[in-house]
């Protein structure tokens, strides 16, 4: 099973700075099936980005991804309100798909 | 509109069991590969499990911690996911989840287990 870190845990920023958030796995994701999505309190996760880089249908382009094997990175460029939330990463190359522990993006 | 909606949550005791439904629309169901995706309170997402479509092998893939006694299965006639819970724990407490490419997302069946 591919074990998902993310870190850091929580990232405390205000809005207009520049989110960094990373996801290593402990082995290499095959064809860099990485997917990234958003939770809100109460809502169902939302997708962001899948295929490691590749943005969902209708999510703005202050969010970006990359990487390969077993490391990614979700870049929001410059945070907006509406985007404090909980991040996770997700692997879907190899079974059992699995999600990393997720970080929390507040407000600082 | 592409929609997922979950049915059959509840309270159930250790030991027991319950299905949860999850009706698709708005997309070829038969097509779409299913998975259920759980979140126990206040802690992450984990996925449970997936069901390919028949045409591409119908294999279907658990977690280790539902293995055994979780069984996912779907009805294309009816385009409608299922997820048969036997043996339930009090670690199964949770909002289960269904999704279509894990863009869709149903809005979540609460199962709690409790004695």
């Amino acid at each position: 099973e591919i074990v998902l870190t993310q870190s850091p845990g929580t990232l405390s920023l205000s809005p207009g700075e520049r989110a960094t958030l990373s996801c290593r796995a402990s082995q290499s994701v095959s064809s860099n099936y990485l997917a990234w999505y958003q939770q809100k309190p109460g809502q169902a996760p939302r997708l962001l980005i899948y295929g490691a880089s590749s943005r969902a249908t209708g999510i703005p382009d202050r969010f970006s991804g990359s990487g390969s094997g077993t490391d990614f990175t979700l870049t929001i460029s410059r945070l907006e309100p509406e985007d404090f939330a909980v991040y996770y990463c997700q692997q879907y190359g190899s079974s059992p798909w699995t999600f990393g522990q997720g970080t929390k993006v507040e407000i600082k | 509109e592409v929609q997922l909606v979950e049915s059959g949550g509840g309270l159930v005791k250790p030991g027991g069991s319950l299905r949860l439904s999850c009706a698709a629309s708005g997309f070829t169901f038969s097509n779409a590969w299913m998975s259920w995706v759980r979140q126990a309170p206040g802690k992450g997402l984990e996925w449970v499990g997936r069901i390919k479509s028949k045409a591409d092998g119908g294999t279907i893939d658990y977690a280790a911690p539902v293995k055994g006694r979780f069984t996912i299965s779907r009805d294309d006639s009816k385009n409608t996911l299922y997820l048969q819970m036997n043996s339930l724990k009090t670690e199964d407490t949770a909002v289960y989840y269904c999704a279509y490419a894990f863009d869709i997302w149903g809005q979540g069946a609460m199962v709690t287990v409790s004695s």
